[in-house]
């Protein structure tokens, strides 16, 4: 597709059951990043996956969240054990590369092109 | 503290009115600058970027950046009601780590 893709759009859940939260990153792009954004919150940085580096999972809340890339292709984010302050919507941005520190220019290279998110309700 | 602190409004505006939406920062690290629009029920989508002080003009929205006093300002001129949407801003200066605003709620009425 053109875009990056989320699946599924809505999910509810019981507490305590774990959730499965899937992203297609655009096509070529090695960047990819997990957001959760709570009611009326900002964008709250879960990890980040660069080509076939070590993901950086600084901002995993807990030891429930986890999260795999495949290469640079499809990405799910997996919540065990779920809570009700889970209740967020979780976002997925791709990127086609970051320049780094040394680039003194951003470029159109380092846009974040999010998905549409998965709202996920725990009851 | 909150790295980036955005007024989360809401904000309600007549059409053709000037807007103005703001946030501050604390990391005098932060090198690259941007405001993202998000409509209900959507993913953000990257509107402007900057990487210096000044103003960046693109159609009727102008960024606006001013790091001595860490301030960035993102104006919209002759607001339509399709600019009613929530707005972010974002920035950052490690190569992986972009800090977003809570992000205002701006409604412009017909």
């Amino acid at each position: 597709g053109a875009g990056v893709s989320q699946s599924p759009s809505n999910k509810v859940t019981e507490k305590g059951k774990d959730v499965e939260l899937r992203c297609d990153p655009i096509s070529g792009h090695t960047a990819l990043y997990w957001y959760r954004q709570r009611l009326g919150q900002g964008l709250e940085f879960l990890i980040y996956f660069q080509g076939n580096s070590a993901p950086d999972k600084s901002g995993l809340p807990s030891d429930r969240f986890s999260a795999e890339r495949t290469g640079e292709s499809v990405s799910t984010l997996t919540i065990q054990r779920t809570q009700q302050e889970d209740s967020a919507v979780y976002l997925c941005a791709s990127s086609p590369r970051l320049g780094g520190d040394s680039n003194p220019r951003p470029t159109t290279n380092e846009k974040l092109f999010f998905g549409s998110g998965t709202q996920l309700s725990v009851l | 503290q909150k790295e980036v602190e955005q007024d989360p409004g809401p904000l309600s505006v007549p059409e053709g009115a000037i807007v103005s939406l703001n946030c501050t920062y604390s990391n005098s690290a932060f090198q690259y600058f941007m405001w993202y629009r998000q409509y209900s029920r959507k993913g953000p989508e990257l509107l402007m970027y900057t990487y210096s002080s000044g103003n960046k003009e693109d159609g009727r929205f102008t960024a606006q950046v001013d790091k001595s006093s860490k301030y960035i300002s993102l104006f919209i001129r002759d607001s339509q009601p399709s600019d009613s949407a929530t707005y972010l801003c974002a920035m950052r200066y490690n190569f992986n780590k972009f800090y977003f605003g809570s992000g205002t709620k701006l409604n412009v009425k017909p």
